[in-house]
């Protein structure tokens, strides 16, 4: 989706090294997630913003950090990467966080640990 | 939490056929929605549908929220329909922001 672009696209990085993914989005949408999708696992919600500087934890945020210091976009930090968090990370945006509106995902980030 | 399946996991089409896939969930929600997955990975959001009835060419989606349950019909379906359809939702109680997924449904449509 235009609207929406994540960087990079494809990562490979050793273990213990530090990692950030960017999410740029250019709706002005108040809300940014981060998920990753495994086999078997499906997509899970690992950190999510509600705003400039509001962030929050999904259910698999341990070994994450997230950042948003600006409304366009979103970071996450892998502080030290693990083979645990090879998988493929997408970025999603909402204007609002119930009626009337849906996500919209970008491309993903293909991120393998070795 | 909130439990989501979906049915069938797989499906095999002739192209021109049509289909029913479903979605139940456990517990009341807020916000539902179907997204496609195409063999390139990206997704694609189908239908915001928490309730209702709603229609977009050859896709239409249905919620019954007192019953729990979501259904998407793909009618006349063509190649370009291969892919994975995940149906979502999140709860309307506890204020959590996470929208849960089911595992989906592969739909394959062969030529």
């Amino acid at each position: 989706d235009a609207g929406i672009t994540q960087s990079p696209r494809h990562k490979v990085t050793e273990t213990g090294t530090p990692v950030t993914l960017r999410c740029h989005q250019t709706e002005n949408h108040r809300y940014m997630y981060w998920y990753r999708q495994d086999p078997g696992h499906g997509l899970r919600l690992i950190h999510y913003s509600y705003g400039v500087k509001d962030t929050d934890k999904g259910e698999v945020s341990d070994g994450y950090s997230v950042s948003r210091s600006k409304t366009e976009d979103f970071l996450l930090t892998l502080e030290s990467a693990t083979s645990s968090q090879t998988s493929v990370y997408f970025c999603a945006i909402s204007e609002s966080t119930g009626f009337n509106y849906g996500y919209t995902f970008g491309s993903g980030t293909r991120l393998t640990v070795v | 939490g909130i439990q989501v399946e979906q049915s069938p996991p797989d499906l095999i089409l002739q192209e021109g056929a049509n289909s029913t896939l479903r979605c139940n969930f456990s517990d009341s929600v807020n916000n539902l929605q179907w997204f496609h997955q195409n063999p390139w990975g990206q997704l694609i959001n189908l239908f915001y549908i928490p309730s209702g009835t709603k229609q977009n060419g050859r896709l239409s989606a249905t919620t019954v929220a007192t019953e729990r349950y979501s259904l998407l019909y793909i009618s006349s379906s063509q190649t370009t329909d291969s892919g994975v359809y995940f149906c979502a939702v999140k709860p309307a109680q506890g204020g959590s922001e996470k929208l849960v997924f089911g595992k989906g449904t592969k739909l394959t449509v062969n030529p």
